[in-house]
């Protein structure tokens, strides 16, 4: 049973179609996030949810929305896509832990987004 | 400004041997110092984690070391294994730094050698 599934897997659409990626997981995490991975490979935040609420929005082009109907789903809506928009983008999902541990990130297994 | 940064893209060791991976860091405000891995067309997999507080943690065929003095931590795997073959990301994360998230680094590719 997945812990954070992400869907599609694979998006290829052409520069100003609007198109949306959906997040789920299945963890009872309160904290909910979407990373884009570009071409240098290098994991970049872009949001994060905790139990709904907005916590974090980086500096990322008001074209990308994300929404949060419940604690379990993270969804991101692109609008105008632009070749640059190219990426891995990654969901994760986390619990915030008290003490002097702390479990990490549980990640999907990413979307590919190809702009063309 | 990258505040974590992994300076070897690529490392290469034989099956049995130790790897040793490096991580740097810039920001004194971080509190937590994480390795996840990640193998092709998947997401990333926590590993281990340490907290600032500690110098050292193991978990298995796994070590995570902090030097907090010269902002740097490394994972040590011993003995190596074809399978452990994979990009390795560090990370940090602290509740005073970025409202918590994590910063990652942009990875070192280890190969392990039969």
């Amino acid at each position: 049973d997945t812990a954070v599934s992400q869907t599609p897997k694979y998006l290829v659409t052409q520069m100003g179609n609007d198109k949306s990626i959906k997040c789920e997981q299945n963890l009872g995490h309160d904290t909910m996030y979407w990373y884009k991975q570009d071409s240098k490979k290098f994991l970049k935040i872009m949001f994060s949810y905790n139990n709904k609420e907005l916590i974090i929005n980086e500096t990322v082009p008001n074209r990308f929305s994300p929404k949060s109907p419940d604690k379990a789903h993270l969804n991101l809506h692109i609008n105008s896509l632009e070749l640059g928009d190219s990426a891995v983008y990654f969901c994760a999902s986390s619990q915030i832990l008290s003490g002097t541990d702390l479990a990490g990130y549980t990640f999907g297994s990413g979307t590919r987004l190809t702009v063309v | 400004d990258q505040q974590v940064k992994q300076n070897s893209p690529s490392l290469s060791v034989q099956e049995g041997r130790i790897s040793i991976l490096n991580c740097d860091y810039t920001n004194s405000m971080f509190d937590y110092f994480l390795w996840y891995k990640k193998y092709p067309a998947e997401g990333p997999t926590f590993l281990i984690s340490i907290s600032s507080i500690k110098d050292k943690n193991e978990d298995g065929r796994f070590t995570v070391f902090l030097n907090k003095s010269a902002k740097h931590l490394s994972l040590h795997i011993v003995p190596s294994q074809p399978g452990d073959s994979a990009v390795y990301f560090c990370a940090a994360s602290g509740i005073r730094v970025n409202a918590g998230k994590s910063t990652f680094g942009d990875g070192t590719t280890l190969t392990v050698k039969p």
